[in-house]
């Protein structure tokens, strides 16, 4: 089946707009999660969200990210008044977590998004 | 707080040598530990994970709790090894997952 999709490919915007950041997971997938990947800061940790409960939002650097996941299925992160350290490549994952990963559980990542803030 | 230390950023190591990527993790609870990999142009996957106890592409990792560490192990690099491995833990009772910070593998011909 098809995997995770994350759409832009690649985003460049200017410092101070907003930008958006899609994620659409595995279908059946209960378990979707943000991370950040730059270099020297390897895989970053953002937002996480099981199923209808409260997301862990632990990993947001500032109040400018915040994300929701409608339906609980696609995902969007938002980031507002981007600055030149928010560039990166933001990668999405999904898992089944409660929908029965147990022992197999596994994260699948998708491509990216790769940002970049001039 | 739950940490995950990789402290190597770059291995190099020639074909056919032996290869460990080594990983430290910090976390209070009983632990799930992963492998990721991600080779060029190419999304990140499990590579393996400890409670498996399996062996993929002839890497091995043994959980060692007295010492915390997940050590990832190879006896003879291949150059399609060349990759960033990056460790991570899953802490118990959630699906949340803390990454280190990578080690690039370089198998040199």
């Amino acid at each position: 089946g098809a995997g995770v999709s994350q759409s832009p490919s690649n985003k460049v915007t200017e410092k101070g707009k907003d930008v958006e950041l899609r994620c659409d997971p595995i279908s059946g997938h209960t378990a979707l999660y943000w991370y950040r990947q730059s270099l020297g800061q390897g895989l970053e940790f953002l937002i996480y969200f099981q199923g209808n409960s409260a997301p862990d939002k632990s990993g947001l650097p500032s109040d400018r990210f915040s994300a929701e996941r409608t339906g609980g299925s696609v995902s969007t992160l938002t980031i507002q008044r981007t600055q030149q350290e928010d560039s990166a490549v933001y990668l999405c994952a999904s898992s089944l977590g409660l929908a029965g990963g147990g022992l197999k559980e596994t994260q699948y990542f998708g491509p990216g998004t790769r940002l970049l803030v001039l | 707080a739950q940490r995950v230390t990789q402290p190597e950023k770059l291995l190099s190591v020639f074909k056919g040598a032996p290869v460990e990527l080594k990983c430290n993790y910090s976390y209070s609870g009983s632990p799930e530990l992963f492998w990721y990999v991600q080779y060029s142009r190419q999304r990140l996957q499990l590579l393996l994970r400890h409670i498996s106890r399996e062996s993929i592409k002839g890497f091995t990792a043994d959980l060692n709790k007295g010492e915390t560490s997940f050590h990832l192990k190879k006896p003879f690099a291949q150059e399609e090894d060349s990759a960033m491995y990056y460790c991570a833990l899953r802490t118990s009772g959630t699906y949340k997952y803390i990454f280190g910070t990578g080690t690039r593998l370089k198998v040199l011909a």
